[in-house]
């Protein structure tokens, strides 16, 4: 089951530059779109979110984008620190469908 | 801020043991889930509890497993007899209305 992928599993970025994590997914029916971090020995944390309503949603440095043609969304992080450096996790729900596909997940490190 | 809490945060059993898996999520949510994370691999769906009941379960979880939430704010796990492939990091998580999950810090199951 690969409705969701990441690629590049991990990413290495100096701190202040930008940090672009990709996401595909293969099932149309999904309309709602979520980025999580996950440190070490901890659950993953909500970031950010978009519904499929939308091609953009920004957070202070986070920044989702959505394009549905091509069933791409990607997360930018502008300016990048070293407490970024975790693990990326895209994820994404269809309206009625109470669960979460999850992708494998990227690994990010922010060199200081 | 409230937060999703599992108990134990690590437990070991022998192949075959029944062991319940312990989380308390956010008091005024209304959906709980458990998932689960294998070394190296995606966060996986196992279940979907609302209304007390059910309301959606994905392939892993067979008749070995089973969730209940006894007294309105425990929700705990069984997995009744274990075999070597439920080792895993199990996620407990929660949500409102809207569809962020808040996650557990997880309990690391280890099966000998």
């Amino acid at each position: 089951d690969q409705q969701v992928k990441q690629n590049s599993p991990s990413l290495s970025v100096q701190e202040g530059r930008i940090s672009i994590l990709n996401c595909d997914y293969t099932n149309s029916m999904f309309d709602y779109f979520l980025w999580y971090k996950k440190y070490p020995a901890e659950g993953p944390t909500f970031l950010i979110s978009i519904s499929s309503i939308k091609d953009k949603n920004e957070d202070g440095r986070f920044t989702v984008f959505l394009n549905k043609s091509a069933k791409h969304l990607s997360l930018h992080i502008v300016p990048s620190q070293p407490g970024d450096s975790a693990v990326y996790f895209c994820a994404a729900s269809a309206l009625g469908n109470n669960r979460l596909a999850f992708g494998k997940g990227n690994q990010v490190v922010v060199i200081p | 801020e409230p937060e999703v809490t599992q108990t134990p945060s690590h437990q070991v059993t022998q192949m075959g043991q029944e062991v319940i898996l312990r989380c308390v999520p956010i008091s005024n949510h209304l959906y709980f889930y458990w998932y689960r994370q294998i070394l190296g691999q995606k966060v996986e769906f196992l279940v979907s509890f609302y209304n007390n009941e059910i309301s959606e379960k994905s392939e892993i979880f067979d008749d070995q497993f089973s969730v209940e939430r006894p007294d309105g704010s425990n929700f705990t796990l069984k997995i009744r007899s274990t075999k070597l492939e439920d080792s895993a990091m199990y996620f407990c998580a929660s949500r409102p209305r809207d569809e962020k999950l808040f996650f557990g810090s997880g309990t690391q199951l280890s099966v000998l």
